[in-house]
């Protein structure tokens, strides 16, 4: 099965941080996405990535950038977290242009104090 | 992508069949229904997809109305496990540059498994 690792599960942080979010899939997929999750509002696209130094803006990439130096490795990182991105972030990988099934990591609770 | 239409939340007993309906009545013709589902505290898990025929695997099958406007996704024997938000989505697979790689997720059906 397809495992896709995301470095903490729980996270805090102080306003005006840098925060990294890490991402790791083991099977070589080349589609990436972030996604942050917030209660009455589902899950919105953040940014995502098809290809290695490849990304995209989804819907919500402000106050967000990723990088994407390996294929397997998406991060993404908030350059100085504010308490409005306190959030669950989930990391998400899937294969070729089709992108049939993204496989989802368990996510990360992250509370900006 | 079509927009969906599911209802916020159901009931299900233990054992019995649980149905869990969704409205796309704005699908076009080479638009896909997908299912996926988010139990508790874990990122969403795929568990189903199809164009027009009906569909089974291990986890659901998936009934697709002849007009297409509407689907079930139907859980056989619900178990307390299966308790999770159930998302219906409806998207493309023609390639049409990057924007094809977007998949969104609605608010989802939470359905609930009772003993």
């Amino acid at each position: 099965d397809v495992k896709v690792t995301q470095s903490s599960r729980y996270l805090v942080k102080r306003t005006g941080e840098k925060v990294f979010l890490e991402c790791v899939q083991d099977m070589d997929h080349e589609n990436m996405f972030w996604y942050r999750q917030d209660p009455g509002l589902g899950l919105r696209l953040i940014y995502f990535s098809y290809d290695v130094k490849m990304k995209e803006k989804g819907d919500i990439p402000e106050g967000y950038s990723v990088s994407r130096e390996k294929k397997e490795r998406f991060s993404l990182i908030l350059e100085s977290a504010s308490t409005n991105q306190t959030s669950m972030y989930l990391c998400a990988s899937s294969a070729g242009r089709v992108n049939e099934k993204l496989f989802f990591g368990s996510g990360t609770q992250l509370s900006v104090l | 992508d079509a927009k969906t239409t599911q209802p916020p939340s159901m009931d299900c007993a233990e054992g019995r069949a649980a149905n869990l309906p969704c409205n796309h009545s704005t699908i076009s013709g080479n638009e896909y229904v997908y299912w996926y589902r988010q139990i508790h505290s874990q990122g969403p898990q795929y568990i189903i997809h199809g164009l027009k025929n009906n569909e089974t695997n291990e986890m659901a099958s998936l009934i697709i109305t002849e007009d297409r406007k509407s689907s079930t996704l139907i859980l056989p024997h619900a178990t307390l496990r299966d308790t999770a938000v159930y998302y219906c989505i409806v998207r493309s697979h023609k390639y049409s540059g990057a924007g094809s790689y977007q998949l969104t997720f609605g608010k989802g059906t939470k359905l609930s498994v009772i003993p």
